[in-house]
Order: structure tokens, then C-alpha cells, then sequence
């Protein structure tokens, strides 16, 4: 069974103190490794794929990196605005097969 | 944005009646899924469906049903409510393609009472 841990369940910054997500996960054959940001009475929205250990992606003050037992997401510098719901899953190589979601973790910046 | 509407986007409704949610998509994605989110569970697969007609059983599909008769309307039902079916529920699509980048609604919140 795919399991995907994710820690801390909260985080609180302040604005422009650099910090980072974990993304723990069991995964029969990963085919890819994904994070999502979710705002409060919002769907989820689409942030990274990662499909390989040593692989890295950039977006803003967000870095994805993957190893191959879990994934980190590197805020550096945050603002405000960054607080938000961050979410990781995991995709498995069989068959048709779905994403398996983490609880995620709710991430405060404070001014 | 995948042109995705949910509706209702909010229900209270009471324990024993029969719900229907709909999702509605513009795009003509041949791909869609429910989930359910919920505090201390995360996002949790309903149902899905790879095209008209065809659809299967997520991890969590008991006490739902869906129906996908045209690509642009996925439809989910609660044939007979019950509180623990309060959630958050989400229709969101990959596309044309079984990837795992979702594009989601905006989200319908169910209260069961």
C-alpha cells in the first residue's frame, strides 16, 4: 500500500525566514512525485512534478527536491502570500493507477 | 484553468436523502476525478472515469455512485446521505492523459445532518 507522510502538519514563519516541507513516502514503482499548494476554501493547484531522485524544480521562492524515500519543498525568503496548504502525492507505476495524497502541511508567513 | 464547475458549490442536507453533485467541464477532458477531503485525512479518490460511460471505483467509493453520460458533465450521488458522508467534495481532470497533474474545482461542501 503507496504512503505518503508529510511533516510538519503546521509551520509558522516569519517573512523571510527560509524553511522546509517533508514528504515522506512508500511507493510500490515511483512513476512521479507531486506537490500541490491549497488555499483556504480553494481547490488544490498544480506546483511541481518529480520524477527521479536528484531531481530538482523551481518555481518563485518554492524548490522541489526528491530522493528516493521522500521530497522536500524549500521556501526561501517567504511572504505572506505564501501561506497556504501544501500538499504532496505520489503516483505509482501500474497499470491504471491513481495518486496517493499526504495530509499535507498548513503553512502561516507572517509580516 | 480547466474549465471546471462544481455545483452546488454548498448543500445541507438531511440523513436518508438522496444528493447529486455536479461536475461540469468545457474542455472536453477525457479524464475525471472525485475526492473527498477531509481534516486528518487529506484527499481521498471517490471515483473516476476515462471517458463516457467508463468508470471506476476509487479507495473510498462506498455509499457513492457516479454516472458520466456526456465527456462534459461527471455526476456523483449519495443514494442515501449519512453524516459521515460530510466533506468537502472535488471534481478535478488530468486531461486527455492518466497523469498526476490535477486540475481541480472549486469544491462543494456537504453537510449531512
Amino acid at each position: 500500500e503507496d504512503q505518503v507522510t508529510q511533516s510538519p502538519e503546521a509551520l509558522r514563519l516569519q517573512e523571510g525566514e527560509s524553511s522546509s516541507l517533508n514528504c515522506s513516502y512508500t511507493v510500490s514503482g515511483l512513476r512521479g512525485l507531486f506537490w500541490y499548494r491549497q488555499d483556504p476554501g480553494k481547490g488544490p493547484e498544480f506546483l511541481f512534478t518529480l520524477y527521479s531522485a536528484g531531481e530538482e524544480k523551481e518555481k518563485e521562492r518554492l524548490k522541489a527536491t526528491l530522493t528516493k524515500k521522500e521530497s522536500f519543498l524549500h521556501i526561501t525568503a517567504p511572504k505572506p502570500e505564501d501561506s497556504a496548504t501544501y500538499l504532496c502525492a505520489v503516483h505509482r507505476h501500474s497499470g491504471y493507477s491513481t495518486l496517493t495524497f499526504g495530509k499535507g502541511t498548513m503553512l502561516l508567513v507572517s509580516p | 484553468d480547466a474549465g471546471i464547475t462544481q455545483s452546488p458549490r454548498h448543500k445541507v442536507t438531511e440523513t436518508g436523502t438522496p444528493v447529486t453533485l455536479r461536475c461540469h467541464q468545457t474542455e472536453n477532458h477525457r479524464y475525471m476525478y472525485w475526492y473527498r477531503q477531509d481534516p486528518g485525512h487529506g484527499l481521498r479518490l471517490i471515483h473516476y472515469s476515462y471517458g463516457v460511460k467508463d468508470t471506476d471505483k476509487g479507495e473510498v467509493s462506498d455509499g457513492y455512485s457516479v454516472s458520466r453520460s456526456k465527456t462534459e458533465d461527471f455526476l456523483l450521488t449519495l443514494e442515501s446521505a449519512t453524516s459521515s458522508q460530510t466533506s468537502v467534495y472535488f471534481c478535478a481532470t488530468t486531461g486527455d492523459t492518466n497523469t498526476g497533474e490535477l486540475f481541480f474545482g472549486e469544491g462543494s461542501r456537504l453537510t449531512v445532518l
